[in-house]
């Protein structure tokens, strides 16, 4: 088993949905939690970077963290076709290695 | 700012021939790092080097070899390329250890 489960999607919704992105994990020792979007044919870039549980907003997105429940999504309101790319969750913490990647979603906003 | 760049963006190569990766960062980063994705598999920590003159295996490492030439420079070696090498590697930096990592744009290898 994975520690890092991703909901696999592909994921297609019209302009202006809310989207919602999950990943949940096994290693309690996560405490650093990251999301990137990866456009077609481009490396990750980093969206996304909290650490604990709770809420982080930062325009159209907000990340949240449940490390009860180990469960953490991506929210994006009002979403955009500019949207549209593989969205990847990653997590470590300092007494678990390295940071360990989801298999990444990929979003697809329609006009 | 060029930020990571990876040479070459895309290869061919036969089965049994070596070549190496470059990666290249001017963000002044400490740690380096060398990815493999292939589909449905996500990204996939081949070697990493935590600092200049310091090297380790991630989770995939088997066929490769790395070396940290400076505190810039990072390049993945494939000694005898095989098929199940076929995939797009990254190399990405970071400041330190785990903190937030920027990626290159990719090379697409193809072994056939």
């Amino acid at each position: 088993q994975k520690e890092v489960e991703q909901d696999p999607g592909p994921l297609s919704v019209p302009e202006g949905a809310i989207v919602s992105l999950n990943c949940t994990y096994s290693n309690s020792a996560f405490q650093y939690f990251m999301w990137y979007r990866q456009y077609s044919r481009k490396g990750p870039e980093l969206l996304m970077y909290t650490y604990s549980s709770g809420n982080k907003e930062d325009g159209r997105f907000t990340a949240q963290v449940d490390k009860s429940s180990k469960y953490i999504s991506l929210f994006i309101r009002d979403s955009q076709p500019s949207d549209s790319a593989t969205y990847l969750c990653a997590m470590w913490g300092t007494n678990a290695g390295k940071s360990t990647f989801g298999d990444g979603t990929t979003l697809t906003v329609k006009p | 700012n060029a930020g990571v760049t990876q040479t070459p963006k895309f290869q061919v190569l036969k089965t049994g021939q070596s070549m190496t990766l470059q990666c290249a960062q001017d963000m002044n980063h400490n740690s380096m790092y060398w990815y493999r994705q292939d589909p449905g598999m996500g990204l996939r920590l081949i070697y990493y080097s935590a600092s200049e003159g310091t090297t380790d295996k991630g989770e995939v490492p088997n066929g490769y070899n790395v070396s940290r030439l400076n505190k810039r420079e990072f390049s993945l070696r494939l000694e005898s390329a095989a098929p199940s090498q076929t995939s797009v590697y990254f190399c990405a930096s970071s400041q330190r250890e785990n903190t937030e990592a920027f990626f290159g744009q990719g090379t697409r290898l193809t072994v056939v």
